[in-house]
Order: C-alpha cells, then sequence, then structure tokens
C-alpha cells in the first residue's frame, strides 16, 4: 500500500534548465510533506518541506508546490546543476500521528546532463 | 562533525545470527528512529523512540529491538537474522517527537545476510 507515490524513477534535464520532481500521496490525514535529497552510500539530506496550509515553499533554488485536491506535489530546481544529480525522496506525514515517522515514496533518479 | 553516526557502515553475517547496529546522534535530539530500506527502494519507519515512548511499526517482526542506552543512542538488535532481513537500515533523529522537525538521518547500514 503506497501512500506516497513517485511515479517517475528517473528523470533527466540538461543543466541550466527546470527540474520538476512529482509526487502525489493517497493519505488525506497526510499535512506536512518534505523533500529529501540522497547521495550513494550516504543517508536522505533534509531539502525542503511545506505545510498543508501553504500552496507553495520556496528556499533558493528550490520551490514546493502543493496542490491539497489533488493530493500532489512538486519540487521545482531551477537552475538545475550538476550537484543537484542525486535520489530525491518525498516524505510525508500526519502531524496528529506523534512520532510515527515519515512515509516515503520510492524516489526518483535525477540526472542532471552537461 | 557528524550529526548522527551509524556504525558499522557494511554488515555481513550469516543466517541466524543475532547483530547490533549502534547509531549515535550529537544534535541533542529528543527522537530517533530506525528505517529501512528494503530492495524495492522503499523507506519504511520501523520504530521511534524518545525518551517516554517507543512506537513500533506494527509490521516489523520481534526480533528486531531497539535498545537506547542514553538520550544520544539508539541502537537497533536483530534476533536470528533472516535472509529478508537483508537492506539498508538508516537512523534518523528529531528535535521533538511531533514529526514537524526535520528528521537528520545517518549515513546507513547496509546488512547482507546470507
Amino acid at each position: 500500500d503506497q501512500q506516497v507515490k513517485q511515479n517517475s524513477p528517473s528523470l533527466s534535464v540538461q543543466e541550466g534548465r527546470i527540474s520538476i520532481l512529482n509526487c502525489d500521496y493517497t493519505n488525506s490525514m497526510f499535512d506536512y510533506f518534505l523533500w529529501y535529497k540522497k547521495y550513494p552510500a550516504e543517508g536522505p539530506t533534509f531539502l525542503i518541506s511545506i505545510s498543508s496550509i501553504k500552496d507553495k515553499n520556496e528556499d533558493g533554488r528550490f520551490t514546493v508546490f502543493l496542490n491539497k485536491s489533488a493530493k500532489h506535489l512538486s519540487l521545482h530546481i531551477v537552475p538545475s546543476q550538476p550537484g543537484d544529480s542525486a535520489v530525491y525522496f518525498c516524505a510525508a506525514f500526519y502531524s496528529g500521528g506523534g512520532a510515527d515517522g515519515l512515509t516515503f515514496g520510492k524516489g526518483t533518479h535525477l540526472i542532471i546532463q552537461p | 562533525d557528524t550529526a548522527v553516526s551509524q556504525t558499522p557502515k557494511y554488515l555481513v553475517t550469516q543466517m541466524g545470527n543475532d547483530k547490533s547496529i549502534k547509531c549515535e546522534q550529537n544534535l541533542g535530539h529528543d527522537t530517533m528512529y530506525w528505517y529501512k530500506q528494503d530492495s524495492k527502494k522503499f523507506l519504511k519507519i520501523m520504530f521511534s523512540y524518545n525518551n517516554k515512548e517507543l512506537i513500533i511499526n506494527e509490521t516489523v517482526p520481534n526480533r528486531f529491538s531497539p535498545k537506547s542506552p542514553d538520550k544520544a543512542h539508539l541502537n537497533l538488535h536483530i534476533n536470528s537474522l533472516e535472509l529478508g532481513d537483508s537492506a539498508v537500515y538508516f537512523c534518523a533523529s528529531s528535535q521533538g517527537n511531533s514529526n514537524q522537525e526535520t528528521q537528520y538521518f545517518g549515513p546507513g547500514t547496509r546488512l547482507l545476510v546470507l
């Protein structure tokens, strides 16, 4: 039962262009969403988050958009840089659920081409 | 300075053995977690623990037990290892237990059961 889905296992984008990573969720109780970035042989690193009371959060080159009615969020990276090549995990949780941990998607491998 | 560290980084062992993976965080966080990343790349919560409460994912076999000697450590002990336990195990920590705080991940421990 995949409550958080990232349907694109990989994405290739040219350097300097915009990267858009998508994430869908099925649990309507989720009210906080995060994106993590992971390099090989390392643990996930927090990137950006958004609360369900917002529809957009921006941090430098990274912007996360949330569409609650569609249960969809996306991560935009612009401009894309070679160092952005990594696996990106979407994660979600329900704040009223205590310390239940995060529910992760399977990840999308972003490849930035020079 | 490593915020969340895990040892060992790699662990190869025989079926039926008992093994432990150690996790330490120097962030002064209150809550620690163990996640398992299986062969399908899903990151799934196994345990979350603060000084007062242990929350166990009901799908985790009771061969797995977290042990916390103090607030900065949450070790994972596994009894009678099985082939299906082969995975990457990630430890994480956060300041509080509401999950609104960012979780910081360790580098992962790659367990291979032969």
